[in-house]
C-alpha cells in the first residue's frame, strides 16, 4: 500500500461546479499537508499549505484535513476552465523530512 | 509502479565543498528528468531539464557551472552543487517523466554551514 493514495482521474466537471479533490494517507505522523497545481509543461505551484487538522480557505480554494480519518481534501468553488490542471497532494512530518507525494489528479473544467 | 527515489534525503556540508544528489526512477525508464528547488512554503522552482545522453537545459538565472547535472542512464540523473554556500541551502526535488505523467522524488534537504 502506498503511503499516499490519490485518484489520478481524469475528473471532468462543468464550469461553475464545486470540485472536490482528495488524498488518503497511512502515516499518522504526517502533520504538514500541501496541495500543488501543475499546468502542462510547468513546475507544480503551491496552492495551499496546512498544518495539522482543520480547514483553511483562500479565495475559491478550501483545504480540509481530517487527521482522525487520514484524509485531506481540496475544494474549488465556482470552477473555471483555467482551473484545468493536475492537482497533487504532498505531506510530511516536518519541513526537514521528505515530501511524500500523491500521484496527482487531472482535473478538466468544461466551459 | 512509477517510483522515483532520491539520495541522500538529508545532507549537511561545509561551505566550499561539493554535494551530489542522485535521482533514480526505480521501475521505469525516464529519458527526461527535472530538477526543482523549493524554498519554505513556496512553489517548486524548475532549475533544469535533464535529458538522457545530452546536456541539461537550464532555466534562466540558474548557474550551470554551479549546478552540474548528469543524466548518464535512463534511470539515473545526478545534481552536483559545486562550491556550496549557505544560500544554496534548500530543498531539492527531482521528477521523472514516466509512462503516465510526471513523478516526483521525495526531495533532498541540503544544509550548508
Amino acid at each position: 500500500q502506498k503511503e499516499v493514495e490519490q485518484d489520478p482521474g481524469p475528473l471532468s466537471v462543468p464550469e461553475g461546479a464545486i470540485v472536490s479533490l482528495n488524498c488518503t494517507y497511512s502515516n499518522s505522523a504526517f502533520q504538514y499537508f500541501m496541495w500543488y497545481r501543475q499546468y502542462s509543461r510547468k513546475g507544480p505551484e503551491l496552492l495551499m499549505y496546512t498544518y495539522s487538522s482543520g480547514n483553511k480557505e483562500d479565495g475559491r480554494f478550501t483545504a480540509q484535513v481530517d487527521k482522525s480519518s487520514k484524509y485531506i481534501s481540496l475544494f474549488i468553488r465556482d470552477s473555471q476552465p483555467s482551473d484545468s490542471a493536475t492537482y497533487l497532494c504532498a505531506m510530511n512530518r516536518d519541513s526537514n523530512y521528505q515530501l511524500i507525494w500523491g500521484a496527482g489528479t487531472k482535473l478538466i473544467i468544461k466551459p | 509502479g512509477a517510483v522515483v527515489s532520491q539520495h541522500p534525503s538529508r545532507v549537511i556540508c561545509k561551505s566550499g565543498t561539493s554535494v551530489k544528489i542522485e535521482c533514480r526512477s526505480l521501475d521505469f525508464q525516464a529519458t527526461t528528468m527535472f530538477w526543482y528547488r523549493q524554498f519554505p512554503k513556496k512553489s517548486l522552482m524548475l532549475m533544469a531539464t535533464s535529458n538522457e545522453g545530452s546536456k541539461a537545459t537550464y532555466e534562466q538565472g540558474v548557474e550551470k557551472d554551479k549546478f552540474l547535472i548528469n543524466h548518464a542512464s535512463l534511470t539515473l540523473s545526478t545534481l552536483t552543487v559545486t562550491s556550496a554556500h549557505p544560500e544554496d541551502s534548500s530543498f531539492y526535488i527531482c521528477s521523472a517523466r514516466g509512462p503516465s505523467g510526471q513523478y516526483f522524488g521525495p526531495g533532498t534537504r541540503l544544509t550548508v554551514t
